[in-house]
């Protein structure tokens, strides 16, 4: 069955960066494009990227865009996302998780990674 | 980009009881959503897709309806384990592709 194991969170200075993985498993991991989303404490869901099943095409929250960049490793079943000059308000738990075959319908998530920004 | 709204917010019912949740779409995205189901200390679960399509492994309680903005998740049958948020997601187009804001079920 799938599989998502969210990684690389923890506690980062405001200005720092910080770069989280997802392994993935239990499925065909090239043909599906892969999602980043977060939830902040008490908050809701806030989708934050995307990336296609190939690594070609990205999109971005314009909050994120030029500060985060997501990426994917075929070779290792890995999804990344990067995270540089990091806020405050991004703060929150971030679940990679699994598109499906629309590659927008977010089909599968992982358990999720918290990062907390405080100085 | 579209904004997508929910209510109630919160709502508190009986187990057996039949529950409405309902989610407008500030323009147009034909049957383009998604309702997931988030329970305390667990990650999002998809339970339907394309509006009214139940997602693999979903209890037949659940069910969604409606096109264009106006969109409804229908809990029949209330059961204990369904307590947890529910968010609609629009996947209209391009990203992003924004959640409303959440409606929490009590039990």
């Amino acid at each position: 069955q799938v599989h998502l194991v969210d990684s690389g969170g923890g506690l980062v200075q405001p200005g720092r960066s910080l770069r989280l993985s997802c392994a993935a498993s239990g499925f065909t991991f090239n043909i599906y494009g892969m999602h980043w989303v977060r939830q902040a404490p008490g908050q809701g869901l806030e989708w934050l990227a995307v990336v296609s099943y190939d690594g070609s095409t990205t999109y971005y929250l314009d909050s994120v865009k030029g500060r985060f960049t997501i990426s994917r490793d075929n070779s290792k079943n890995m999804v990344y996302l990067q995270m540089n000059y990091v806020r405050v308000e991004d703060t929150a738990i971030y679940y990679c998780a699994k598109g499906s075959a629309s590659w927008k319908v977010i089909d599968y998530w992982g358990q999720g990674t918290l990062v907390t920004v405080s100085s | 980009d579209i904004r997508m709204t929910q209510s109630p917010s919160s709502l508190s019912a009986s187990v057996g009881d039949r529950v409405t949740i309902t989610c407008q779409a500030s323009q147009d995205i034909t049957d383009r959503l998604n309702w997931y189901q988030v329970k305390p200390g667990k990650p999002p679960q998809l339970l339907i897709y394309d509006a009214s399509i139940l997602h693999s492994g979903v209890p037949s309680r659940f069910s969604g309806r409606g096109s264009g903005t106006d969109f409804s998740l229908t809990i029949n049958n209330l059961q204990p384990e369904d307590l947890a948020t529910y968010f609609c997601q629009q996947f209209h187009n391009l990203p992003p592709f924004t959640f409303g804001p959440g409606t929490k079920v009590e039990i």
